[in-house]
């Protein structure tokens, strides 16, 4: 069981705004920053969102993240049809450990 | 850009070592942090530990036991060793750049799955 809690499945319709949230405590995203990551079917995750809203080059402003006190989210907007896959929240721990979520899997309906 | 490559057996016996070496193309190992992360099948992603390029390290607790992770500046690679490894080790091992005091991880290599089986 992840430290990290993300829900397992979230889902949408195209064009539709999707969120996902990563609940944790105060050793971890309470006093660290947050990143997301998104896993496509048969691939290696990806850096999607960093610094808890930070977003690298190449990744398109329909993602986005934000964090509230041992919380934070992902939001998806302009959902589409490549944005099916696995979501992964991560954060560092203050017992020297990185966190990961148990992952969302994000299906475009 | 900075391109990272697992390398090393697909098949490792029950009680045996799993050894993996990582290698960095496109950019210098020094002045990054290291890791290793593993995803078994059908399941989440498990950070392993990571190796600062000055040879310093941290491990995951639950792994601490077993794992040694090391770099080789010359190289510009990094290495994974697991001891003693049972079925439950069987997933595809992940290395990434990133991981000293932070989730973030910027740069994964592909994956390399190991299966631990006899």
């Amino acid at each position: 069981q992840s430290v990290l809690t993300q829900p397992p499945s979230a889902s949408g319709t195209p064009g539709q705004r999707v969120t996902i949230s990563c609940s944790g405590g105060s050793s971890n995203i309470g006093s660290n920053t947050v990143n997301w990551y998104q896993q496509l079917p048969g691939t290696a995750p990806k850096l999607l969102i960093y610094t808890d809203h930070q977003r690298p080059s190449g990744v398109p402003d329909r993602f986005s993240g934000s964090k509230s006190a041992t919380s934070a989210s992902l939001a998806i907007s302009g959902l589409q049809s490549e944005d099916e896959g696995d979501y992964y929240c991560a954060a560092w721990d203050e017992n020297l450990n990185v966190l990961f979520g148990g992952g969302t899997k994000l299906t475009v309906l | 850009q900075v391109q990272l490559q697992e390398s090393g057996p697909g098949l490792v016996k029950p009680s045996e070592t799993l050894s993996l070496t990582c290698t960095v193309s496109g950019g210098s190992i020094t002045k990054y942090y290291w890791s290793w992360i593993r995803q078994s099948p059908g399941k989440g992603l498990e950070w392993i530990g990571y190796v600062y390029y000055s040879g310093t390290t941290n491990y995951n607790p639950s792994l601490k036991s077993r794992v040694t992770i090391s770099v080789d500046t010359s190289k510009n690679q990094f290495s994974l060793k697991l001891s003693s490894v049972t079925a439950a080790d069987t997933a595809v091992y992940y290395c990434a750049r990133g991981g000293g005091y932070t989730g973030r991880f910027d740069f994964w290599g592909q994956g390399s799955l190991v299966t631990v089986s006899s």
